[in-house]
């Protein structure tokens, strides 16, 4: 059974940083691209990143709105997918949630709560 | 404000059916396969099409997805109660270089 379980997420103050886990279990993690989507409160799906396989060079693409300020990295020897955000803003507040694939989402994960505010 | 248009909700009585559009453009649905996704209150979104008009297994065939040109549709037939959920479509988007997400319609089961 396809698993992802994001963890790291909690309250955090404007301009800190926080990373994010995605831990996977009941695929071949390393065959697959990995993507984070997040979603403000009430709000709808928003793209953060994508980050593909090795043999695409584990290329990273971002959001404009997360683009400098947001990282995202694999580690296949561990099956898990991270992403690190930095100079954190009020509007990055909501539920991160990490995907299966780049352009065929399937499985997506149950989610972690982000809230940015003093 | 998603460049994938849908209507923000949609109704019908139980066994009705429904029909959620999804409009886009050339560099997005006219080019790219369709997902529809499905979201049930305070739980995370579920697959419920892919490429257009497939279903995963273990989703019911009341659940259909279709494409022409740019845009998109998901018809849910003999609407059932549990089916009260947000439903999103989304594509790739090769001006963006990345997934694209419409805004999402609420489905509401009267």
């Amino acid at each position: 059974e396809v698993q992802l379980v994001e963890s790291g997420g909690g309250l955090v103050q404007p301009g800190r940083s926080l990373r994010l886990s995605c831990t996977t279990s009941g695929f071949t993690f390393g065959e697959y691209p990995m993507t984070w989507v997040r979603q403000a409160p009430g709000k709808g799906l928003e793209w953060v990143g994508s980050i593909r396989t090795k043999p695409y060079g584990e290329t990273i693409e971002y959001a404009a709105s997360v683009k400098g300020r947001f990282t995202i990295s694999r580690d296949d020897s561990k099956n898990i997918a991270y992403l690190q955000m930095n100079s954190l803003k009020t509007e990055d507040t909501a539920v991160y949630y990490c995907l299966r694939g780049r352009k065929n989402l399937d499985y997506w994960g149950q989610g972690t709560l982000v809230t940015v505010s003093s | 404000q998603s460049v994938l248009t849908q209507p923000p909700s949609a109704s019908g009585t139980p066994g009705q059916r429904v029909t959620i559009s999804c409009s886009g453009s050339s560099s997005n649905i006219g080019s790219n396969s369709v997902y529809w996704y499905q979201q049930l209150p305070g739980t995370a979104p579920k697959l419920l099409v892919y490429s257009n008009n497939q279903r995963p297994s273990g989703v019911p065939d009341r659940f259909s997805g279709s494409k022409s040109g740019t845009s998109a549709s998901l018809a849910i037939s003999g609407l059932r109660s549990e089916d009260e959920a947000d439903y999103y479509c989304a594509t790739w988007d090769d001006s963006l270089s990345g997934p694209l997400f419409g805004g999402g319609t609420k489905v509401t089961v009267l």
